[in-house]
């Protein structure tokens, strides 16, 4: 079935890096673009980066530049969010989701997974 | 501060309608066509209801609508029902600055 299931999530403190993963199955994942968008808890939603089919493409949040990466592996199936230098801001649920666009990016999210829970502290 | 302003809380009885306005920049860059709408049950992952700013994908009932003037979307939920409580969210192209949510508007069904 069509789906997206995250993971890598968990505790981890302030200052240090976390990557989260993404395995997309049902669908032919190397034609759809590919977001990570998060929520904080008691929060609105919050987009945070998107990559294009092929990887060649990445844009990303003011608020997550320079810090957080997003990356595919199309042979996997797979989309990455690897994030660096965290700060308590960070603390959300974060998901995965797919643009609703085949080889080309539409700006709509039409496949959402359920999330994964990152949470920074000491 | 999201550059897409919802009302915080809308309310309505079961039957009637009620409309979630989204309103984007007042100088269009060209990107706030790209207008979708996300419903939010509590715990759960957000759904599309709405893209291009009035298309439903297949399975969304058509009590669900979509429509923009100028720089302000909405969202109008006629017949309002039990299951359609939820938070709402617009969102939309924001050219350089990537994809930007409103804040979240929460449906209350009385």
């Amino acid at each position: 079935q069509v789906q997206l299931v995250e993971s890598g999530g968990g505790v981890v403190q302030p200052g240090r890096s976390l990557r989260l993963s993404c395995a997309a199955s049902g669908f032919t994942f190397n034609s759809y673009a590919m977001y990570w968008v998060r929520q904080a808890p008691g929060k609105g939603l919050e987009w945070v980066a998107v990559i294009s089919y092929d990887g060649s493409n990445e844009f990303y949040a003011d608020s997550v530049k320079g810090r957080f990466t997003i990356s595919r592996d199309n042979s996997k199936n797979t989309v990455y969010l690897q994030m660096n230098s965290l700060s308590a801001e960070a603390t959300a649920m974060y998901y995965c989701a797919r643009d609703q666009g085949w080889l080309q990016v539409r700006w709509y999210i039409d496949l959402w997974g359920r999330g994964t829970l990152v949470t920074v502290a000491s | 501060q999201s550059a897409l302003s919802q009302p915080r809380s809308v309310s309505g009885s079961p039957g009637q309608s009620v409309t979630i306005s989204c309103t984007g920049p007042s100088s269009d860059g060209g990107g706030y066509n790209y207008v979708s709408w996300y419903q939010q049950h509590p715990g759960k992952a957000p759904k599309l209801i709405i893209f291009n700013v009035s298309e439903r994908p297949s399975g969304v009932p058509d009590r669900f609508s979509g429509s923009k003037s100028a720089n302000t979307a909405s969202l109008t939920i006629s017949g309002l029902q039990t299951e359609d409580e939820a938070d709402y969210y617009c969102c939309s192209y924001a050219g350089s600055n990537g994809v930007v949510f409103g804040g979240g508007t929460k449906l209350t069904v009385l």
